[in-house]
Protein backbone atom coordinates (compact mmCIF):
# COMPACT_ATOMS: atom_id res chain seq x y z
CA UNK A 1 0.00 0.00 0.00
CA UNK A 2 1.15 3.74 0.24
CA UNK A 3 1.19 5.96 3.07
CA UNK A 4 1.85 9.86 1.91
CA UNK A 5 2.42 12.32 4.41
CA UNK A 6 2.71 16.30 3.81
CA UNK A 7 1.17 19.30 6.33
CA UNK A 8 -2.00 20.06 6.56
CA UNK A 9 -2.13 24.24 6.35
CA UNK A 10 0.72 26.56 5.43
CA UNK A 11 0.56 30.33 5.81
CA UNK A 12 2.57 32.70 3.77
CA UNK A 13 2.90 36.58 1.95
CA UNK A 14 2.72 37.72 -1.33
CA UNK A 15 5.75 37.62 -3.00
CA UNK A 16 7.93 34.99 -0.58
CA UNK A 17 8.12 31.37 -0.81
CA UNK A 18 6.95 28.51 0.28
CA UNK A 19 8.16 24.98 0.37
CA UNK A 20 5.83 21.88 0.51
CA UNK A 21 7.17 18.95 1.83
CA UNK A 22 6.03 15.25 0.96
CA UNK A 23 7.42 12.12 2.38
CA UNK A 24 5.89 8.43 0.64
CA UNK A 25 6.41 4.99 2.14
CA UNK A 26 5.56 2.66 -0.68
CA UNK A 27 5.19 -0.93 -1.77
CA UNK A 28 6.96 0.63 -5.38
CA UNK A 29 7.58 3.61 -6.85
CA UNK A 30 7.37 4.89 -10.61
CA UNK A 31 7.02 8.62 -9.62
CA UNK A 32 5.72 11.37 -7.81
CA UNK A 33 3.26 13.63 -9.09
CA UNK A 34 2.12 17.10 -7.63
CA UNK A 35 -1.31 18.93 -8.73
CA UNK A 36 -2.93 21.94 -7.50
CA UNK A 37 -6.45 22.38 -6.53
CA UNK A 38 -8.20 25.52 -6.03
CA UNK A 39 -11.66 25.20 -4.01
CA UNK A 40 -14.21 23.80 -5.72
CA UNK A 41 -11.91 22.71 -8.80
CA UNK A 42 -10.35 19.45 -10.25
CA UNK A 43 -6.89 19.01 -9.66
CA UNK A 44 -4.92 20.62 -12.37
CA UNK A 45 -0.97 18.72 -12.89
CA UNK A 46 1.82 20.83 -11.94
CA UNK A 47 5.11 18.82 -11.93
CA UNK A 48 6.16 15.18 -12.32
CA UNK A 49 9.83 13.77 -10.91
CA UNK A 50 10.52 10.06 -11.42
CA UNK A 51 14.50 10.87 -10.99
CA UNK A 52 16.68 12.31 -8.03
CA UNK A 53 17.01 15.98 -8.46
CA UNK A 54 15.20 19.12 -8.87
CA UNK A 55 12.59 19.88 -11.66
CA UNK A 56 12.34 23.72 -12.40
CA UNK A 57 9.04 25.26 -14.40
CA UNK A 58 8.81 29.00 -13.76
CA UNK A 59 7.89 30.11 -10.08
CA UNK A 60 7.18 26.73 -9.53
CA UNK A 61 10.15 23.51 -8.57
CA UNK A 62 9.53 19.68 -7.47
CA UNK A 63 12.44 17.97 -5.67
CA UNK A 64 12.48 14.02 -5.38
CA UNK A 65 14.73 11.85 -3.38
CA UNK A 66 14.06 8.27 -3.91
CA UNK A 67 16.34 7.53 -1.38
CA UNK A 68 14.66 8.91 1.29
CA UNK A 69 11.41 8.85 -0.12
CA UNK A 70 10.92 12.60 0.15
CA UNK A 71 9.57 15.26 -1.87
CA UNK A 72 9.02 18.63 -1.99
CA UNK A 73 7.23 21.63 -3.99
CA UNK A 74 8.93 24.86 -4.14
CA UNK A 75 6.31 28.14 -4.87
CA UNK A 76 8.42 31.04 -5.73
CA UNK A 77 7.18 35.09 -5.52
CA UNK A 78 3.86 33.96 -4.21
CA UNK A 79 0.69 35.13 -5.88
CA UNK A 80 -2.87 35.44 -4.41
CA UNK A 81 -3.77 33.31 -7.11
CA UNK A 82 -1.55 30.56 -5.51
CA UNK A 83 -4.13 29.87 -2.82
CA UNK A 84 -5.15 26.43 -3.19
CA UNK A 85 -4.46 22.97 -2.26
CA UNK A 86 -1.41 21.25 -3.13
CA UNK A 87 -1.66 17.21 -3.53
CA UNK A 88 1.06 15.26 -3.68
CA UNK A 89 0.38 12.13 -5.81
CA UNK A 90 2.36 8.56 -6.05
CA UNK A 91 2.65 6.35 -9.34
CA UNK A 92 3.33 2.98 -7.26
CA UNK A 93 4.64 -0.45 -9.21
CA UNK A 94 0.78 -1.18 -9.42
CA UNK A 95 0.09 1.42 -11.12
CA UNK A 96 -2.50 3.30 -9.15
CA UNK A 97 -1.93 7.07 -8.54
CA UNK A 98 -2.37 7.86 -5.17
CA UNK A 99 -2.94 10.72 -3.29
CA UNK A 100 -1.85 12.19 -0.17
CA UNK A 101 -4.21 14.46 1.91
CA UNK A 102 -3.12 17.64 0.60
CA UNK A 103 -2.16 20.96 2.48
CA UNK A 104 -3.72 23.86 1.86
CA UNK A 105 -1.74 27.31 1.09
CA UNK A 106 -3.39 30.38 2.14
CA UNK A 107 -1.89 33.52 0.69
CA UNK A 108 -1.65 36.90 2.54
CA UNK A 109 -1.24 40.25 1.18
CA UNK B 1 -8.30 19.55 -27.21
CA UNK B 2 -11.52 18.74 -24.86
CA UNK B 3 -10.94 17.56 -21.33
CA UNK B 4 -12.72 14.84 -19.51
CA UNK B 5 -16.28 15.27 -19.65
CA UNK B 6 -18.43 14.50 -16.43
CA UNK B 7 -22.29 14.49 -15.10
CA UNK B 8 -24.08 15.99 -13.27
CA UNK B 9 -22.18 18.59 -11.47
CA UNK B 10 -24.19 18.16 -8.75
CA UNK B 11 -26.78 15.74 -6.73
CA UNK B 12 -28.72 15.49 -4.04
CA UNK B 13 -30.69 12.34 -3.14
CA UNK B 14 -32.07 10.85 -0.18
CA UNK B 15 -30.08 8.02 1.69
CA UNK B 16 -30.89 4.48 0.51
CA UNK B 17 -31.74 6.00 -3.03
CA UNK B 18 -29.47 4.83 -5.87
CA UNK B 19 -27.50 7.53 -8.38
CA UNK B 20 -25.07 7.08 -11.20
CA UNK B 21 -22.36 9.05 -12.45
CA UNK B 22 -21.05 9.47 -16.51
CA UNK B 23 -17.45 10.45 -17.73
CA UNK B 24 -16.26 10.74 -20.94
CA UNK B 25 -12.65 10.60 -20.88
CA UNK B 26 -9.75 12.63 -23.36
CA UNK B 27 -10.18 10.94 -26.48
CA UNK B 28 -7.61 8.12 -26.64
CA UNK B 29 -6.88 7.98 -23.38
CA UNK B 30 -6.62 3.81 -21.92
CA UNK B 31 -6.41 4.40 -18.53
CA UNK B 32 -9.99 6.01 -16.66
CA UNK B 33 -9.72 6.62 -12.74
CA UNK B 34 -12.67 7.22 -10.00
CA UNK B 35 -11.88 9.34 -7.10
CA UNK B 36 -13.40 9.92 -4.10
CA UNK B 37 -12.64 12.96 -2.64
CA UNK B 38 -14.85 13.78 0.65
CA UNK B 39 -14.21 17.26 1.50
CA UNK B 40 -10.95 18.81 3.17
CA UNK B 41 -8.96 15.23 1.99
CA UNK B 42 -7.11 14.03 -0.77
CA UNK B 43 -8.58 12.01 -3.60
CA UNK B 44 -9.07 8.30 -2.51
CA UNK B 45 -9.21 5.92 -5.43
CA UNK B 46 -11.93 4.00 -6.28
CA UNK B 47 -11.38 2.19 -9.36
CA UNK B 48 -8.85 2.21 -12.13
CA UNK B 49 -9.66 0.85 -15.93
CA UNK B 50 -6.84 0.13 -18.85
CA UNK B 51 -9.60 -0.05 -21.86
CA UNK B 52 -12.13 -1.55 -20.62
CA UNK B 53 -10.71 -3.94 -18.15
CA UNK B 54 -10.45 -3.20 -14.33
CA UNK B 55 -6.73 -3.01 -13.39
CA UNK B 56 -7.95 -1.76 -9.30
CA UNK B 57 -11.12 -2.06 -7.60
CA UNK B 58 -9.48 -2.34 -3.87
CA UNK B 59 -11.03 0.32 -2.52
CA UNK B 60 -14.25 0.08 -4.21
CA UNK B 61 -17.28 -0.79 -1.62
CA UNK B 62 -18.73 -3.45 -3.87
CA UNK B 63 -21.76 -4.06 -2.25
CA UNK B 64 -22.63 -0.89 -2.65
CA UNK B 65 -20.47 1.07 -5.13
CA UNK B 66 -20.44 -0.35 -9.35
CA UNK B 67 -18.75 1.06 -12.26
CA UNK B 68 -18.13 -0.41 -15.63
CA UNK B 69 -16.29 1.06 -19.03
CA UNK B 70 -18.23 -0.63 -21.62
CA UNK B 71 -16.30 -0.21 -24.81
CA UNK B 72 -13.37 1.17 -23.14
CA UNK B 73 -14.37 4.83 -23.49
CA UNK B 74 -17.20 5.98 -21.55
CA UNK B 75 -17.71 4.88 -18.25
CA UNK B 76 -20.13 4.86 -15.10
CA UNK B 77 -19.85 4.60 -11.58
CA UNK B 78 -23.24 3.64 -9.59
CA UNK B 79 -24.22 3.92 -5.81
CA UNK B 80 -26.91 1.70 -4.50
CA UNK B 81 -27.66 2.52 -1.99
CA UNK B 82 -26.70 5.60 -0.81
CA UNK B 83 -25.56 6.44 2.73
CA UNK B 84 -24.68 9.85 4.66
CA UNK B 85 -21.06 9.34 4.20
CA UNK B 86 -20.83 9.18 0.38
CA UNK B 87 -21.34 12.87 0.35
CA UNK B 88 -18.26 13.57 -1.27
CA UNK B 89 -16.53 15.28 -4.87
CA UNK B 90 -16.78 12.17 -7.48
CA UNK B 91 -14.21 12.93 -9.65
CA UNK B 92 -13.12 11.09 -12.72
CA UNK B 93 -9.67 11.44 -14.68
CA UNK B 94 -7.95 10.04 -17.59
CA UNK B 95 -4.56 9.74 -18.85
CA UNK B 96 -3.14 8.55 -21.94
CA UNK B 97 -1.68 5.12 -20.23
CA UNK B 98 -1.36 4.15 -17.06
CA UNK B 99 1.63 2.23 -17.52
CA UNK B 100 4.17 4.54 -18.75
CA UNK B 101 3.86 7.28 -16.03
CA UNK B 102 1.73 9.94 -17.97
CA UNK B 103 -0.39 12.53 -16.21
CA UNK B 104 -3.63 12.04 -15.31
CA UNK B 105 -6.33 14.31 -16.15
CA UNK B 106 -9.16 15.25 -14.24
CA UNK B 107 -12.50 16.08 -14.74
CA UNK B 108 -14.95 19.27 -12.69
CA UNK B 109 -16.15 15.75 -10.47
CA UNK B 110 -20.03 15.36 -9.62
CA UNK B 111 -20.68 16.69 -5.87
CA UNK B 112 -23.14 14.59 -4.21
CA UNK B 113 -25.16 15.02 -1.18
CA UNK B 114 -26.76 12.47 0.36
CA UNK B 115 -29.65 13.88 2.86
Amino acid sequence: GQNIDQPTEMTATEGAIVQINCTYQTSGFNGLFWYQQHAGEAPTFLSYNVLDGLEEKGRFSSFLSRSKGYSYLLLKELQMKDSASYLCAVFGNDYKLSFGAGTTVTVRA
Amino acid sequence: EAGVAQSPRYKIIEKRQSVAFWCNPISGHATLYWYQQILGQGPKLLIQFQNNGVVDDSQLPKDRFSAERLKGVDSTLKIQPAKLEDSAVYLCASSLDGASNTEAFFGQGTRLTVV
